[in-house]
Formats: C-alpha cells, structure tokens, sequence
C-alpha cells in the first residue's frame, strides 16, 4: 500500500520561531489530510488538501499540497504553547496511512 | 454535537485473556474505523465498517476483530492477549465520505500484563 514519510520526528523551538513539517510520497496522492495529537491526547483533524498547488491558511498554519501531489507541508508562524503536540499527515480515504509524525516541543 | 465516545478508558488485561473495546460514533457517522496507536510503531489501521460491514482491513492477526451495529456502534475485540497488545486503541468516525476528515474518540489505553 501506499507509504508517507515524514520529517523532522523531533522539533524543539523556542516560543515565536517559525515550524514546518514535510510528509512525502513515492506515489501521487488523491488527497492529504493533516492531525495534531497533543500530549496525552487524541488526534484532532486539521484539514484535508485535494488540489495540485493548493495553500490552505488558518490562522498561523498554512498548509500546502505540492504540485505533482506527492508532497505537503504544514507551516506554522509564531509558535506559541499551544501548538505543542504531535502533527501528522495521512493519506487514503476509507483507510488512513499515518506518516510517523512530528512532535512539537516549545521552549518559553 | 457529542462526540466520539469509547470505553473503557484504561484496562489492564493478562497474558491470554480477551477484550472487548466499544465506540459509539458521532450521530449520522456511518464509518467507523479503529486504529493502534503504540511508541514503535505509530497509528497503524485495523479496519473500517460501513453499514455493518467491513470495507477494509489492516495487517494485523486475526485475533484482532470488530463489528458494527445497525446504529452505527462499533465493537473491537481482541483474543489471547499478548504483551505487544499494548496500546492506545483509538476509534474514528466519518462520513461516508470523510471531506472532514475523522473525529477521533479519546481513545482505550490497553495493558497487557
């Protein structure tokens, strides 16, 4: 079945720094989806991509799909407390495939 | 609205017994899907059901079984118990089809002692 890497596993930044996460795919994908999973907690949808190119913004994430679909990242301006957690991208439909996720750690 | 509800939250089992893991999905979520969640190995897919049925499933022994009701409600079960059963078992619902994503309950934390 189909297969997502992503990178960094570990990212630890200070409050206000910017963050970025990679998920990428030997195969063109139909659709990614991304999760955040705080500590001791559940995985919690962010947003799914469908389209070539696109950019999708909430707030200070922007989340973008790659232009031959087999690559996405999710970006996040200004990191505060709250975004610490684990992010993963998933991909699939009826059956998602979970990249190893990366775990967010912020330093005051 | 109420969300993805599973119990129990925690249990703790011994080597070679069974368990029964239940979800009730969001009302009007029809796919129920279960995932293993562990340090190693990350969230991996058991499977998913449809309308009662099993539309698709993970790799994973066949100790490993679930099923669907007609309101939706999703039981898992587990037999013979092993120490790598470990896990936090989680449970998600969707539509049909998930354009928003999956709601994913707060999950079974399973040890196997």
């Amino acid at each position: 079945g189909q297969q997502v890497m992503q990178i960094p596993q570990y990212q630890h930044v200070q409050e206000g720094e910017d963050f970025t996460t990679y998920c990428n795919s030997s195969t063109t994908l139909s659709n990614i989806q991304w999760y955040k999973q705080r500590p001791g907690g559940h995985p919690v949808f962010l947003i799914q991509l469908v389209k070539s190119g696109e950019v999708k913004k909430q707030k200070r994430l922007t989340f973008q799909f790659g232009e031959a679909k087999k690559n996405s990242s999710l970006h996040i301006t200004a990191t505060q407390t709250t975004d610490v957690g684990t992010y993963f991208c998933a991909i699939g439909n009826e059956k998602l495939t979970f990249g190893t996720g990366t775990r967010l750690t912020i330093i005051p | 609205k109420a969300g993805v509800t599973q119990t129990p939250r925690y249990l703790i089992k011994t080597r070679g017994q069974q368990v029964t893991l239940s979800c009730s999905p969001i009302s009007g979520h029809r796919s129920v899907s279960w995932y293993q969640q562990t340090p190693g190995q990350g969230l991996q897919f058991l499977f998913e059901y449809f309308s009662e049925t099993q539309r698709n499933k993970g790799n994973f022994p066949g100790r490993f079984s679930g099923r669907q009701f007609s309101n939706s409600r999703s039981e898992m079960n587990v037999s013979t118990l092993e120490l790598g059963d470990s896990a936090l078992y989680l449970c998600a619902s969707s539509l049909s089809v998930p354009v928003e994503g999956y709601t994913f309950g707060s999950g079974t934390r399973l040890t196997v002692v």
